[in-house]
């Protein structure tokens, strides 16, 4: 199906552990983006990519890591989970010449233990 | 980007206009007036963008003020399904989104 993808939805894991969250968008767009969603609390910003193999900081980068070897994935890596990542993740993406409109996929709850 | 300040939450009752305010005092001349919401447990989705003119399309109705410091998102018919968290953003065009804590409406029956 087109969209956006993410996996997996539902995640529990120990602190001190690595995760990765997959996202995976069908439209070819360029710009990708990672969100953490807090209780009470608007989205933050993990990391955005422009393009395949560009990335950059958002607000709020540390303790993550990610990689864009293909332009349909975006993967976040939380190399040693802590507690503070608690936290609904969302995946968007968004065309370069569409500035206004970003796609954001279904979330993934992430508990750490 | 101009920060936004919006009311915390605000009740509906279904069938009649919504009227979801947002100031943004600080808003400069290139920076555009955004609206996203998030239903529960959904990701955020677009509704509806603006510069300086007012905007309609099938969701809502977006007015801005002529001086621009401030702008009422209208949903003209609210439903149950419209209940969610409302987010007004201003930002340049190209820059990242910064999403506050914006404003949950609770549509009522």
């Amino acid at each position: 199906d087109a969209g956006i993808t993410q996996s997996p939805r539902y995640k529990i894991t120990e602190t001190g552990r690595q995760v990765t969250l997959m996202c995976h968008q069908t439209w070819s767009h360029s710009y990708m983006f990672w969100y953490r969603q807090d209780l009470g609390h608007g989205l933050r910003l993990i990391y955005y990519s422009a393009a395949a193999d560009i990335t950059d900081k958002g607000e709020v980068p540390d303790g993550y890591v990610v990689s864009r070897s293909k332009t349909e994935n975006f993967p976040l890596t939380l190399e040693s989970a802590t507690r503070s990542q608690t936290s609904v993740y969302f995946c968007a993406s968004r065309d370069w010449d569409s500035a206004y409109e970003q796609y954001f996929g279904p979330g993934t709850r992430l508990t750490v233990t | 980007d101009a920060k936004t300040t919006q009311p915390p939450s605000m009740d509906c009752a279904e069938g009649r206009a919504a009227n979801l305010p947002c100031n943004h005092s600080t808003i400069s001349g290139n920076e555009y007036v955004y609206w996203y919401r998030q239903i529960h447990s959904q990701g955020p989705q677009y509704i509806i963008h603006g510069l300086k003119n007012n905007e309609t399309n099938e969701m809502a109705s977006l007015i801005i003020t002529e001086d621009r410091k401030s702008s009422t998102l209208i949903l003209p018919h609210a439903t149950l399904r419209d209940t969610a968290v409302y987010y007004c953003i201003v930002r340049n065009y190209g820059q990242n989104f910064v999403f506050g804590p914006g404003t949950r409406l609770s549509v009522l029956p």
